[in-house]
């Protein structure tokens, strides 16, 4: 149980698109979602977290323009890099807390198993 | 704020043998949780092993244990019997209670099992 589906995997786009990231709870529900960003040996970086219903939570220093996240369901949340250029470049992972919470659950958080972005 | 901090950034050890890896925090939070996660060459995010800060008993899963010393905010996690597929980065993270599961992750070790 507690899977998280996130999609597309890997993605290579030009410079000035826009990419859409999907992140789904498949047998739950997940009424609050996080996005990070991982370089190359490093630790994860959290973006963003996102409520159900509500506008997401951004970190200091993240572009809420750049980066567009929308969680319209308990069971999707998605991520728009907007206007991407190579330094968008990145692995991003989205997380799912369940509504158990963390008082319940053996895990605070179920993470979807990244996308892995490239901007030509 | 809590920080965690991880201040070996790579490691190795010969399969089958021991190793430990550590991790302090700062917080003054009083009721809180540890974690420590593991991510492979594929970079899902496995969890590895999970200890309350109110338990005094260090938890353990299979080979893997963790010692936890609430005073000295140390949170070190062993790995007997290492095996080539332990092979991973690994995160020391910490999250408090009533804290929406937000957690805070450190930089990360690299340990590699060696043949």
């Amino acid at each position: 149980g507690a899977v998280v589906s996130q999609h597309p995997s890997w993605v290579i786009c030009k410079s000035g698109t826009s990419v859409k990231i999907e992140c789904r709870s498949l047998d739950f529900q997940a009424t609050t979602m996080f996005w990070y960003r991982q370089f190359p040996k490093q630790s994860l970086m959290l973006m963003a977290t996102s409520n159900e219903g509500s506008k997401a939570t951004y970190e200091q220093g993240v572009e809420k323009d750049k980066f567009l996240i929308n969680h319209a369901s308990l069971t999707l949340s998605t991520l728009t890099v907007t206007s991407a250029h190579p330094e968008d470049s990145s692995f991003y992972i989205c997380s799912a807390r369940d509504t158990m919470g963390d008082l319940y659950s053996n895990q605070p958080q179920h993470f979807g198993d990244g996308t892995r972005l490239s901007i030509l | 704020a809590q920080t965690v901090t991880q201040s070996q950034p790579e490691m190795s050890v010969q399969e089958a043998e021991t190793v430990t890896l550590s991790c302090t925090y700062d917080t003054s939070e009083n009721n809180y949780y540890l974690f420590w996660y593991k991510q492979p060459p594929s970079r899902q995010m496995i969890l590895v092993i999970r200890q309350e800060a109110y338990k005094q008993q260090n938890a353990t899963e299979n080979r893997f244990s963790v010692n936890f010393q609430k005073a000295a905010k140390s949170f070190s996690l062993k790995i007997s019997d290492s095996q080539l597929g332990d092979t991973a980065m690994y995160f020391c993270a910490f999250m408090k209670h009533g804290g929406g599961s937000r957690l805070t992750f450190g930089e990360g070790t690299q340990l590699t099992v060696n043949p």
